[in-house]
């Protein structure tokens, strides 16, 4: 079984939605959640990052962690064309020294006008 | 990507012949690192480097090796490539102060 799993999708949504994505985890070890944002044929870029449990919120993007549950939580308010890409969680046990980042499979998301 | 770039961005090869693949950074990040890429499987962690001449093997090792001769060069090698080893692969770097990777563009390879 994957340390991390993520719903690979793909998922279509209309222009204007609120959109979900999610990932859980099984190392409790884990205390820094990333989500990364790649757009085709491009390598991944950080969107966010939060430590440990609770929410951060930039702009139209908001992340959601739980470390009870072991699931993290992407959420896009008014999602636009630009937004389609796929989406990748992110997480790690330490911050100092090399990260060694668990990545998600990816969530393939697609914004219809 | 800023301050990092992958070489070659496209590859074809033959089977069983040694491949390398090269990322340079002008961040002076300390840490680098190689992942590849598939379908159902996501990213995952080759080797990485935590400084010059120290690397470490990740979750998918077996088959590739890694130099660091300098800050800026971490190289990925293919000893003797095979099927399995077509995907894309993605360069990262990062530092002690900073959350998170910055990736490089890919590289395409395809072992034919």
């Amino acid at each position: 079984q994957k340390e991390v799993e993520q719903d690979p999708g793909p998922l279509s949504v209309p222009e204007g939605a609120i959109v979900s994505l999610n990932c859980t985890y099984s190392n409790s070890a884990f205390q820094y959640f990333m989500w990364y944002r790649q757009y085709s044929r491009k390598g991944p870029e950080l969107l966010m990052y939060t430590y440990s449990s609770g929410n951060k919120e930039d702009g139209r993007f908001t992340a959601q962690v739980d470390k009870s549950s072991k699931y993290i939580s992407l959420f896009i308010r008014d999602s636009q064309p630009s937004d389609s890409a796929t989406y990748l969680c992110a997480m790690s046990a330490g911050f100092q020294g090399a990260q060694k980042l668990v990545f998600g499979q990816g969530t393939r998301l697609t914004i219809n006008p | 990507d800023a301050g990092i770039t992958q070489s070659p961005r496209h590859k074809v090869t033959e089977t069983g012949t040694p491949v390398t693949l090269r990322c340079h950074q002008t961040e002076n990040h300390r840490y680098m690192y190689w992942y590849r890429q598939d379908p159902g499987h996501g990213l995952r962690l080759i080797h990485y480097s935590y400084g010059v001449k120290d690397t470490d093997k990740g979750e998918v090792s077996d088959g590739y090796s890694v130099s660091r001769s300098k800050t800026e060069d971490f190289l990925l090698t293919l000893e003797s490539a095979t099927s399995s080893q077509t995907s894309v692969y993605f360069c990262a770097i990062n530092s002690d102060t900073n959350y998170g990777y910055t990736f490089g563009s890919g590289t395409r390879l395809t072992v034919v």
